[in-house]
């Protein structure tokens, strides 16, 4: 069965660091860009970042740019997202999604986890 | 780009029609706008891309259309199933690859 399950979510103080993982099942993250996308609670999607299928590229959104960084590890199947000085304004559930391009990024996602949540309170 | 959805909130009853509108702030090259279905709990699911094509495995009471900066979703016949938010995205050329504010589909 192809899944992405996400993991790593917690309740953190503002200025923390947390790092969160997506777990490939039933697919080669090689073969695939992939995405972060969060939601904060009752509210809609915010798209956060993008990588290729190679890492040979990444993108963030100007609201993380700076303080998260997305990387994948091929040959173990995940994908990370390492986020820095977190903000009460970052909490969310975080989403991992597969990009519906294969190789080349085009932007919208085909294959989603079911998301972890991330709450910045003091 | 910013999407502008309406409306916020569309009451309906099972069988009848539904229409969800999404526009851009700009026209989207290729009409790369996408339209996703997401029920409480649940992760977002792909139902329309390149605002015209239905996903697998989506049934064809769901249908996109609209080009340049305005955009359609139309839900022929609800199912009871069917009563969820639905975001619109445009994709495409560069990020950042945003989302509209969501348009909820309730029970009248």
């Amino acid at each position: 069965q192809v899944r992405l399950v996400e993991s790593g979510g917690g309740v953190v103080q503002p200025g923390m660091s947390l790092r969160l993982s997506c777990a490939a099942s039933g697919l080669s993250l090689e073969r695939y860009a992939f995405h972060w996308v969060r939601q904060a609670p009752g509210k809609g999607l915010e798209w956060v970042a993008v990588m290729a299928f190679d890492g040979s590229d990444e993108y963030y959104a100007d609201s993380v740019k700076g303080r998260f960084t997305i990387s994948r590890d091929n040959a173990k199947n995940r994908l990370s997202l390492q986020m820095n000085s977190l903000r009460p304004e970052d909490t969310a559930i975080y989403y991992c999604s597969r990009d519906v391009g294969g190789r080349y990024i085009v932007g919208n996602s085909d294959l989603w986890g079911r998301g972890t949540l991330v709450t910045v309170s003091s | 780009i910013v999407l502008t959805q309406s409306p916020g909130t569309l009451s309906l009853s099972p069988g009848e029609r539904a229409t969800l509108s999404c526009r851009a702030s700009e026209s989207l090259r290729n009409n790369y706008l996408a339209w996703y279905q997401q029920k409480p709990g649940q992760a977002p699911r792909l139902l329309i891309y390149a605002a015209s094509s239905r996903a697998t495995d989506i049934p064809d009471r769901f249908s996109g259309s609209g080009s340049g900066t305005d955009f359609t979703l139309t839900i022929s016949s609800l199912e009871p199933e069917d009563f969820a938010v639905y975001y619109c995205q445009q994709y495409g050329i560069s990020p950042p690859y945003s989302f509209g504010q969501g348009t909820k589909l309730e029970f009248k």
